[in-house]
């Protein structure tokens, strides 16, 4: 399975679009990238998930360039409700295990 | 509430006694997956079933701790002779098991020994 990493922490203020890059230099051919968003003393929640180029949806973008050896998640505007930690994984969710591996995450600090 | 539900949110117990936890997956979802967190890790894979069928125990940290899942639906997860390093939040996650369904994760059980 694919490592990941991550910055360990990240600040932003109110408003403003935050990037948070993931590198997979490991990443197999069937591999999703897969971030996911944990608040305190709750269990993750799936944000977003794609293959490659790019995917949107409400929340979130993921930007996914043609080699997959990294991924940037882009939260729009965030807010002091987004303060979180985000987790970026890749893995077969296809795949006979489905199991995820996660790593420490990035510490998102959203300030007013 | 339809998403997954993980019974009792905390639970506190002295070394050496039994716990079991309960998680009951989403009911459309055959796949379900135990996870272990603690403080400032990310969540560490355990086991998983594709309906009754455990299909991976290999990460369970040892023999102390067993998964079931009898009939396809909930799960339970217990630990025998707890001991002081089994504390720790207990996560259960389940999924489709088509294609690149993600996970949906219940909010835990918070495991505190004395």
């Amino acid at each position: 399975l694919a490592k990941t990493t991550q910055p360990i922490s990240m600040d932003s203020y109110e408003g403003q679009e935050v990037n948070i890059t993931c590198s997979h230099n490991n990443i197999a051919t069937n591999d999703y990238i897969t971030w996911y968003q944990q608040f305190p003393s709750q269990g993750p929640r799936f944000i977003i998930q794609g293959y490659k180029t790019k995917v949107t949806n409400e929340v979130a973008s993921l930007f996914i360039p043609a080699d997959r050896k990294s991924s940037t998640l882009s939260l729009p505007r965030v807010s002091l409700s987004d303060t979180a930690v985000y987790y970026c994984l890749v893995g077969d969710e296809g795949g006979a295990t489905n199991k995820l591996i996660f790593g420490t995450g990035t510490l998102l600090a959203v300030q007013p | 509430d339809t998403g997954v539900s993980q019974d009792p949110r905390h639970k506190i117990t002295k070394r050496g006694q039994n716990v079991t936890f309960r998680c009951d997956p989403i009911s459309e979802h055959n796949r379900l997956y135990w996870y272990r967190q603690t403080l400032g890790q990310g969540p560490e894979f355990l086991t998983y079933f594709q309906n009754e069928a455990q299909l991976e125990k290999s990460r369970l940290l040892s023999d102390r701790f067993s998964a079931e899942r009898p009939k396809g639906s909930f799960s339970t997860l217990e630990i025998q002779r707890t001991e002081q390093g089994d504390s720790a939040m207990y996560l259960c996650a389940s999924s489709l098991g088509n294609g690149n369904q993600p996970q949906h994760f219940g909010d835990g059980t918070r495991l505190s020994i004395l």
